[in-house]
């Protein structure tokens, strides 16, 4: 298994291009997730889903559309970039939430800097 | 609304020393722990959990960490540093069992010295 893997790695945008970050993983995992990392700040979720076809807000949604059409992926857009999205893109996968404890395994991370 | 807090941004030990890494909660239901380790350039791993089972428990390589109510903590601690040691160290709520949704705290960096 490649468990959650990200594309690019690194990527830099100028104010108001668009983007979409990848996230895929191979797990059959029904829950995913997008959290940023800021320094000092910690990671920030910013939208989650539970199966295909649903998604939901995390803490901090703004500036960020995502969609789920298969179990597998789950990409982040970004319609209008803006240098207060420069940071660091995780991806998170774990089995649906259920009355146990279920691993959430986090993606290498995506470095996005918006100039 | 739940939350927590790490005790300094920076910590720095000796090689061999005792590692204390220092979490305070804030929830309003009983909550779900979680130590994550970042090492550089690389994602997050799960070091430990606390699940409203056992209060002292033991995660990866060597770390451990004690669920006190009381003091609403949840200090994470190795009782000898090594170099590998050397991360970033995340403590994790969720109010979820599954963990899903987690809120992180800011984080330390961990730094050990030869």
């Amino acid at each position: 298994n490649a468990g959650v893997t990200q594309t690019p790695k690194f990527q830099v945008l100028k104010t108001g291009q668009s983007m979409t970050l990848q996230c895929a993983q191979d797990m059959n995992h029904e829950y995913m997730s997008w959290y940023r990392q800021d320094p000092g700040m910690g990671l920030r979720l910013i939208h989650y889903s539970v199966g295909a076809g649903i998604t939901d807000q995390g803490e901090v949604p703004n500036g960020y559309n995502v969609s789920r059409s298969t179990t597998e992926d789950f990409p982040l857009r970004l319609l209008s970039a803006a240098p207060s999205q420069t940071s660091v893109y995780f991806c998170a996968s774990s089995a649906l939430p259920s009355g146990s404890y279920n691993e959430q395994f986090f993606g290498p991370g995506t470095r996005l800097t918006v100039l | 609304a739940q939350s927590v807090t790490q005790l300094g941004s920076h910590v720095s030990v000796s090689e061999g020393a005792l590692v204390l890494l220092r979490c305070n909660y804030s929830s309003s239901v009983p909550p779900y722990l979680f130590w994550y380790v970042q090492y550089p350039n690389q994602g997050l791993q799960l070091l430990l959990k606390y699940t409203s089972a056992a209060t002292l428990v033991k995660g990866i390589n060597g770390f451990e960490a004690e669920f006190k109510k009381s003091e609403t903590s949840f200090h994470l601690t190795k009782p000898s540093a090594h170099m590998s040691d050397a991360a970033e160290y995340f403590c994790a709520v969720s109010k979820e069992t599954s963990g899903s949704r987690l809120t992180f705290g800011e984080g330390t960096q961990l730094t050990v010295n030869p």
